[in-house]
């Protein structure tokens, strides 16, 4: 089945720095990449995805990279708020994880004032 | 149109009890996954199931573990004699009735389950 890893664990930048969270996978098949916040003691919170047919996807401050030949995808949060500050998820699904969406780690992404 | 509903939102149970979640999905949703959360844990993906099927269970233990999702009413999954070791956050999430290579799951508020 698909593994996914993601790096790094913890990140802290100053406010208006950028961030970067990076994630490889081993399904070759996998074709759909999402990724979600979360804060606190709330739900997983869909912020961008990117499929496999398209290299990059950018929406506001936020971007996603994808390069299926070395299979990782990475995200990129620019001009840092401290409202960022949560815990990013990245997954991945599709090929022999049809349907369920294989996470990563975590990242503890701090966004210090 | 309602989000993902789960309920309770917080269920606190005495080892060796049953607990059972509860979870509605968005409206027109016809696929549901439930996914356990330890503390400062990842998400990990238990079962998928469509209306009156079990998809994929291969994320549930073997033993104490079930889930439905009947064709009337909310997906149900139940724990039976719980341990310590089940207390986690337990999400449901729902995806639309087409491709589901590359459609976003919705997720709902969690379960969060205590075992004193």
């Amino acid at each position: 089945g698909e593994n996914v890893e993601q790096h790094p664990s913890t990140l802290s930048v100053q406010e208006g720095d950028s961030a970067v969270i990076k994630c490889t996978y081993s399904d070759s098949a996998s074709n759909y990449f999402p990724w979600y916040k979360q804060e606190l003691g709330k739900r997983p919170q869909l912020i961008i995805d990117i499929r496999s047919n398209v290299g990059e996807k950018k929406d506001q401050r936020i971007a996603v990279t994808l390069n299926k030949t070395a299979k990782h995808f990475s995200l990129h949060i620019t001009e840092t708020q401290p409202e960022d500050s949560a815990v990013y998820f990245c997954a991945a699904s599709g090929g022999t994880s049809y349907g369920k969406l294989t996470f990563g780690q975590g990242t503890i992404l701090t966004v210090h004032p | 149109n309602a989000g993902v509903m789960q309920n309770p939102r917080h269920l606190v149970r005495r080892r060796g009890q049953e607990a059972r979640l509860r979870c509605s999905p968005m409206k027109g949703h016809s696929h549901v996954y439930w996914y356990r959360q330890l503390p400062e844990e990842g998400l990990k993906f238990m079962v998928y199931l469509q209306k009156e099927n079990i998809i994929d269970e291969s994320g549930m233990p073997k033993e104490r573990f079930s889930a439905e999702f009947p064709k009337e009413g909310p997906s149900i999954l139940r724990i039976q004699q719980v341990v310590r070791g089940d207390s986690a956050a337990y999400f449901c999430a729902s995806s639309p009735p087409w491709r589901l290579d590359d459609n976003e799951q919705f997720f709902g508020p969690g379960t969060r389950l205590t075992v004193l």
